[in-house]
Parts: C-alpha cells; sequence; structure tokens
C-alpha cells in the first residue's frame, strides 16, 4: 500500500546524458514536490506543483526540468547531469499548502558517472 | 529567508539514555513538522505541531512547539537502537507558501 512510489530507486547515468525519475502517489493529493539531498544534509526544494501551477525555486538550476501530466504523476529531468548533481531526489506530496505535512517516497539514489 | 537551526547535529548515545534534540528560528512558524529519515530512505513524518506551547507524545518522544511558535524540542527517553536516524525539523508559513527544512541531527542509539 505505497503511497509515493519512486522509481527507479537507484539510478546511473553518465555526465551529460539526460535521466528522467520519476514519482507517483495514491493519496490524490494537490502538491507534489522534488528535493535533493546530498550525504545526511536537509532536503533542498527544487520546485512544486500545486495541481498544475508549477513552482520553481530561484536557485534551482536550469539543467532541473519537471512535468506533471496528471495528479498521481510527476516527473524529474536532468538534462545535462554533471558530477555535482550525484545525490539522493525525493518526491513528496501533501494535500494542500497547509499544515504542509509531506509524504516522501523512498527516493531515487542517482549517481553520474 | 526564513532559517532553522537544530542542535546538536550530531548526537552518539548508548540505549537507555534520554536526549532532547532542538529547534530554533527567529521566524515565526504556522506549523512545525517534525521527521525521521533512516539511510536510503525517505523522511517519514513523526508529527505536526500548530499551537504556541503545544505538547505531543508519541510513545516514547515528547514534541514541544515554543509558546512564540518560532522553536521547537524533541525529547526521547529511553533511546532505542531502533530510533537511530536522521531527524528533521520543518517550519511552515502560510505567506512563504513552503516549508523550510532544518540542517538535521544525526541520532546513533549504540546497543
Amino acid at each position: 500500500d505505497a503511497m509515493v512510489i519512486q522509481n527507479p530507486r537507484y539510478q546511473v547515468t553518465q555526465f551529460g546524458k539526460p535521466v528522467t525519475l520519476s514519482c507517483s502517489q495514491t493519496l490524490n493529493h494537490n502538491v507534489m514536490y522534488w528535493y535533493q539531498q546530498k550525504s545526511s544534509q536537509a532536503p533542498k526544494l527544487l520546485f512544486h506543483y500545486y495541481d498544475k501551477d508549477f513552482n520553481n525555486e530561484a536557485d534551482t538550476p536550469d539543467n532541473f526540468q519537471s512535468r506533471r501530466p496528471n495528479t498521481s504523476f510527476c516527473f524529474l529531468d536532468i538534462r545535462s547531469p554533471g558530477l555535482g548533481d550525484a545525490a539522493m531526489y525525493l518526491c513528496a506530496t501533501s494535500r494542500g499548502l497547509s499544515p504542509y505535512e509531506q509524504y516522501f517516497g523512498p527516493g531515487t539514489r542517482l549517481t553520474v558517472t | 529567508t526564513q532559517l532553522l537551526e537544530q542542535s546538536p547535529q550530531f548526537l552518539s548515545i548508548q540505549e537507555g539514555e534520554n536526549l532532547t534534540v532542538y529547534c530554533n528560528s527567529s521566524s515565526v512558524f504556522s506549523s512545525l513538522q517534525w521527521y525521521r529519515q533512516e539511510p536510503g530512505e525517505g523522511p517519514v513524518l513523526l508529527v505536526t505541531v500548530v499551537t504556541g506551547g503545544e505538547v505531543k507524545k508519541l510513545k516514547r518522544l515528547t514534541f514541544q512547539f515554543g509558546d512564540a511558535r518560532k522553536d521547537s524540542s524533541l525529547h526521547i527517553t529511553a533511546a532505542q537502537p531502533g530510533d537511530t536516524g536522521l531527524y528533521l525539523c520543518a517550519g511552515a508559513n502560510t505567506n512563504a507558501g513552503k516549508s523550510t527544512f532544518g540542517d538535521g541531527t544525526t541520532l546513533t542509539v549504540k546497543p
């Protein structure tokens, strides 16, 4: 009965080779988030969707893009991965923007070779 | 930018000991969440506190929201190895439209 599912759990890509990470949810939540997390640091918000409205963080590199084709699915596209993009990528959902309780997926560990 | 500072950053204790983790800010939050994250997994929501001075208990874990809603603490009684993980606080402000995460406290409980 997984609620937020991320595929794959582990992804290896080559330097500069585009990669897509996927997230799906069975909670029917309005908001979906993408975070980047490096070695036991706090998750860093990249962007979020409120329904179809896309909200990009000011410091998110243009190399990172996202798509949300429907309520259940959200994708993270990294157009040209660099070595510095190796990290855990977390997808999360919330029912709305208050009280901001977020439900996280298990994450995708991205390795860039 | 709202900042949340967590302390200590790292904590290593023996099974059975008590501990407190702090989450402090100069900003007022409409609500605050605590999460626990195990290695290789996503954070799991533990609790949400909303009212200043609120205290919530989850088995051996006690969460408190400061009266001014700027800080919070997590107290664990008789820690067990299963409590090991990264503890994250996240403060939410309605005007900001998102949560701010603290840097986390990495807790290791040794058997």
